[in-house]
């Protein structure tokens, strides 16, 4: 069965700095993965997905994702962090491309930008 | 945001009673998904729909139901509720040549009381 790990339950980084928030996945086939976010009292936004091709994957907000099949891991990752980056961010894998494939998502992880 | 809304916002019930939440996909997405979000917690996979059809289910008793119209908008069903159902439930949609990116709305909270 698929499934994905958040082993931190938050990340504490001052403004400025790089940051890293840590993702691995288990899943039968080629792994869908994506990242979201989510604001107090909001849904989830869409921050960035790897289908295929290149490992290291551009996304919303300055974010990027690097995809490494070896370790079954897919860290979210920025440069230099914004007190606004602040929220809680889940990582969530698809089983597949079909109609059927279905989404799970990770704990989460809580992101604190420090001023 | 994104062009999917959800309705009611807020919601409080009594155990037992049956409650239906409704989503508005974002136009041209053909497959919507439901999902329950406890406090602290990342979303639980309820179902999904795909054209009209549910194609997939987590592990959720029969009690909660769905269904998806001609306009690919969406409702999720809960009977007999109980307290554990207290608990934020979104729904997404997406569109497969998309790579299956999900769009969510803001979520429905429902109280159990």
């Amino acid at each position: 069965a698929q499934s994905v790990a958040q082993p931190e339950d938050q990340v504490n980084v001052a403004e400025g700095n790089p940051l890293t928030v840590k993702c691995t996945y288990s899943v039968s086939g080629n792994p869908y993965l994506f990242w979201y976010v989510q604001y107090p009292n909001r849904g989830l936004q869409f921050l960035l997905k790897y289908i295929t091709g290149d490992n290291l994957v551009k996304g919303s907000y300055g974010f990027e994702a690097e995809f490494n099949k070896s370790q079954t891991s897919f860290h979210l990752k920025k440069p230099s962090a914004l007190v606004s980056d602040s929220a809680l961010y889940f990582c969530a894998v698809r089983d597949g491309p079909g109609s059927a494939s279905k989404i799970i998502f990770g704990s989460g992880t809580r992101l604190s930008i420090r001023p | 945001e994104t062009g999917v809304t959800q309705s009611p916002t807020h919601l409080i019930k009594t155990r037992g009673q049956q409650v239906t939440l409704r989503c508005s996909s974002q136009s041209g997405h053909n497959t919507v998904s439901w999902y329950q979000q406890a406090l602290g917690q990342g979303p639980q996979f309820i179902f999904q729909y795909y054209r009209e059809e549910e194609n997939g289910r987590g592990n959720f008793p029969p009690r909660f139901s769905g269904l998806q119209f001609p306009n690919y908008s969406s409702e999720l069903n809960v009977n007999a509720l109980e307290l554990d159902d207290s608990a934020l439930y979104l729904c997404a949609s997406s569109f497969e040549s998309s790579g299956y990116e999900q769009y969510f709305g803001p979520g429905t909270r429902l109280t159990v009381t």
